[in-house]
């Protein structure tokens, strides 16, 4: 069964610039989401989608942020203007209907680095 | 104060040592008790869970909830170098809305 993928792995841009991450979850995982994993601290959720609906976007800073899902199975996560402290690893996860976090699998993660 | 604390360690014990990690909470609200490990420059992945209070066996692993105390801990018998890894715990509630609140990790080597 093939993982969660995301690209790019890496990124550097500089303050004001703009920049996206691209999600593909695991085929036929209904629950997508997105969390912000600043060096030191676990993962924070941005933003969680069942099928290509918004469950809950309480902490994404949507000021600056933007996310959605076309046809419920692949995403992408936008940060225009980005500010220094988004500086962090944006981790992708799917999940099977039933929630819990036996079903929640991560991907490798997408390294930001705001200059 | 913060929903979840973790001790951060770094944690180093020899190969073959049994270790403990720990996480307390505040929110008496949490039901579902996670363990995930991040190995570096990777994702987390789910290693144990449990649902509200009592001990879960693993392998090698054994996940304890004290809710009382609101207290959770991680064991690792005859632990390895390949167990060198960031230790996550994670809460959440009971309702199907509930997030996943993640503590901020503790990072276990293992020395052979």
């Amino acid at each position: 069964e093939a993982g969660v993928a995301q690209s790019p792995r890496y990124k550097i841009i500089e303050k004001r610039q703009s920049v996206a991450f691209w999600c593909n979850p695991i085929s036929g995982h209904a629950t997508l989401y997105w969390y912000q994993q600043i060096l030191g601290q676990g993962p924070k959720l941005l933003i969680q989608f069942q099928n290509n609906g918004v469950v809950d976007d309480s902490q994404l800073p949507k000021d600056r942020f933007s996310a959605e899902r076309l046809k419920g199975v692949d995403s992408t996560l936008k940060i225009q203007p980005a500010k220094l402290e988004d500086s962090a690893v944006y981790l992708c996860a799917s999940g099977g209907l039933s929630r819990v976090g036996e079903t929640q699998y991560f991907g490798p993660g997408t390294r930001l680095l705001v200059l | 104060q913060k929903e979840v604390e973790q001790d951060p360690g770094p944690l180093s014990v020899p190969e073959g040592a049994i270790v403990s990690l720990n996480c307390t909470y505040s929110n008496s609200a949490f039901q579902y008790f996670m363990w995930y490990r991040q190995y570096s420059r990777k994702g987390p992945e789910l290693l144990m869970y449990t649902y509200s209070s009592g001990n879960k066996e693993d392998g090698r692993f054994t996940a304890q909830v004290d809710k009382s105390s609101k207290y959770i801990s991680l064991f690792i018998r005859d632990s390895q170098p390949s167990d060198s890894a960031t230790y996550l715990c994670a809460l959440s509630g009971a309702s199907s809305a509930s997030k996943i609140i993640f503590g901020s990790g503790t990072r276990l080597s293992i020395r052979p």
